[in-house]
């Protein structure tokens, strides 16, 4: 069976400071692998999503993400955090083998942005 | 843009109302969800719909109901409102195949008295 684990429930990194969100999942299948943002009081978002082919992923906002199966992660990163970026952040992995279209989601990580 | 549409953002109910919480999406998708969030506790699925008047129990059918008459409106039904039903409840919809991702409406935080 699926499922994802994202490292950390709380990130906080200062303005201009390098992003890192850790997510890593376990699939007996090849995955299809999404990232989704939550700002306050609304639905989630998706940023970018990896199925096939190249291995970094480039999504809106300027985040990316890398999918290293040796690793079995997806860690979503961006070059310099803003303001703006502060949300609730998921990972989540496709249940394509068993039930297509249903996704297992991690637990999420609130990234935190200091001035 | 896909646009799933969910009825009330914000919704006070009482203890033992039937609730009806419904949800419209745009893109002729096959698939739609229902989940809750609660802080700590991340997404869980309530229930899914691959098809109409199909449904399958997702993690916590429990105190749900669903319908899905026509295809692009999949409705979530609290027989009993409880107050442990307080919550944020997110619709999505998708095409089937897996490589495809959910598309999510705005939310409705219901707080039920």
């Amino acid at each position: 069976a699926q499922s994802v684990t994202q490292l950390g429930s709380h990130v906080s990194v200062s303005e201009g400071a390098l992003v890192l969100l850790r997510c890593n999942y376990s699939s007996s299948v090849p995955p299809y692998l999404f990232w989704y943002v939550q700002y306050p009081n609304q639905g989630l978002q998706l940023l970018l999503k990896y199925t096939t082919g190249a291995t970094l992923v480039k999504g809106i906002n300027g985040f990316e993400a890398e999918f290293k199966k040796s690793e079995t992660s997806f860690h979503l990163t961006k070059p310099s955090a803003h303001m703006s970026d502060a949300a609730e952040y998921f990972c989540a992995v496709s249940d394509w083998y068993n039930q297509g279209g249903k996704l297992i989601f991690g637990q999420g990580t609130e990234l935190s942005v200091k001035p | 843009d896909v646009k799933v549409t969910q009825s009330s953002r914000y919704l006070v109910k009482r203890t033992g109302e039937k609730v009806f919480l419904e949800c419209v999406q745009d893109m002729d998708h096959e698939n739609m969800f229902w989940y809750r969030q609660d802080p700590g506790l991340g997404l869980r699925l309530i229930y899914f719909s691959y098809d109409v008047k199909m449904k399958e129990k997702g993690d916590i059918p429990e105190g749900y109901s669903v319908s899905r008459e026509k295809k692009e409106r999949f409705s979530l039904i609290l027989e009993s409102a409880s107050t442990n039903q307080t919550s944020m409840y997110l619709c999505a919809s998708s095409f089937p195949e897996g490589n495809q991702p959910q598309h999510f409406g705005d939310g409705t935080r219901l707080s039920i008295l």
